[in-house]
């Protein structure tokens, strides 16, 4: 079976550019999540959807961040501009909401290194 | 609001010796309690949940967990620890009241070290 599949697994980028996350949930998972891990504040919470609809966005640290989930299949999370700060490991997460039961499917990350 | 404590940024035990990741959470209902495992350079994995029923849970790699609902702790445990199981160990909390799908609050993690 698919796991949650994210890309681009590594991408370095320079100051000010545009930087895009994608994410392909699995299969049948209503709810979709995206986590920021860094050494300094451990896993964080950026946002979440469930049925396609942003649920929390609270996380989401200022307007350089944008997330977007068009269809059940597809997530994009986008930072413009890009700043050094924002280096990081980004992770999409999904589960099937009527589970209740809190199991989230890791994808293996998007390793961000903005110079 | 949830939130789960790991008191340890790491724990060392030798190969063969019994094993414990611990954790505090605070929920304002009842808790749903989560422990996830990371390898390097990899997503998070599942290991254990605690819904309902017995306070001891039994998990994925010879891994349980006990539930304490006095001293509200849920630590991992594992009776015999591998070198493959060193590794990150993350808890997690959500409150059986909060609705909204599975939004779980994480810790900061143990780091897990197991020696020959």
């Amino acid at each position: 079976d698919a796991g949650v599949i994210q890309s681009p697994r590594h991408e370095v980028t320079e100051m000010g550019q545009e930087v895009t996350l994608r994410c392909k949930p699995i299969s049948g998972h209503n709810s979709l999540f995206w986590y920021r891990q860094t050494m300094m504040r451990g896993l964080e919470l950026l946002i979440y959807f469930n049925n396609n609809v942003p649920i929390d966005d609270s996380g989401m640290p200022e307007d350089r961040f944008s997330a977007k989930m068009p269809n059940a299949s597809f997530s994009t999370l986008k930072i413009q501009p890009s700043e050094p700060r924002d280096s990081a490991v980004y992770f999409c997460a999904s589960s099937l909401a009527t589970a209740n039961t809190g199991e989230l499917f890791f994808g293996e990350g998007s390793r961000l290194t903005v110079l | 609001a949830q939130s789960v404590a790991q008191p340890e940024d790491q724990v060392n035990v030798a190969e063969g010796n019994p094993l414990t990741v611990k954790c505090t959470y605070s929920v304002s209902g009842n808790p749903y309690l989560f422990w996830y495992v990371q390898y390097p350079n990899r997503g998070l994995q599942f290991l254990l949940k605690y819904i309902t029923g017995d306070n001891l849970v039994k998990g994925s790699y010879g891994f349980e967990a006990e539930f304490n609902k006095s001293q509200t702790s849920f630590h991992l445990k594992k009776p015999s620890a591998l070198v493959s199981d060193s590794a990150l160990y993350f808890c997690a909390v959500r409150d059986a009241l909060t609705g909204g799908g599975n939004k779980l609050t994480f810790g900061t993690g143990t780091q897990l070290k197991v020696e020959l």
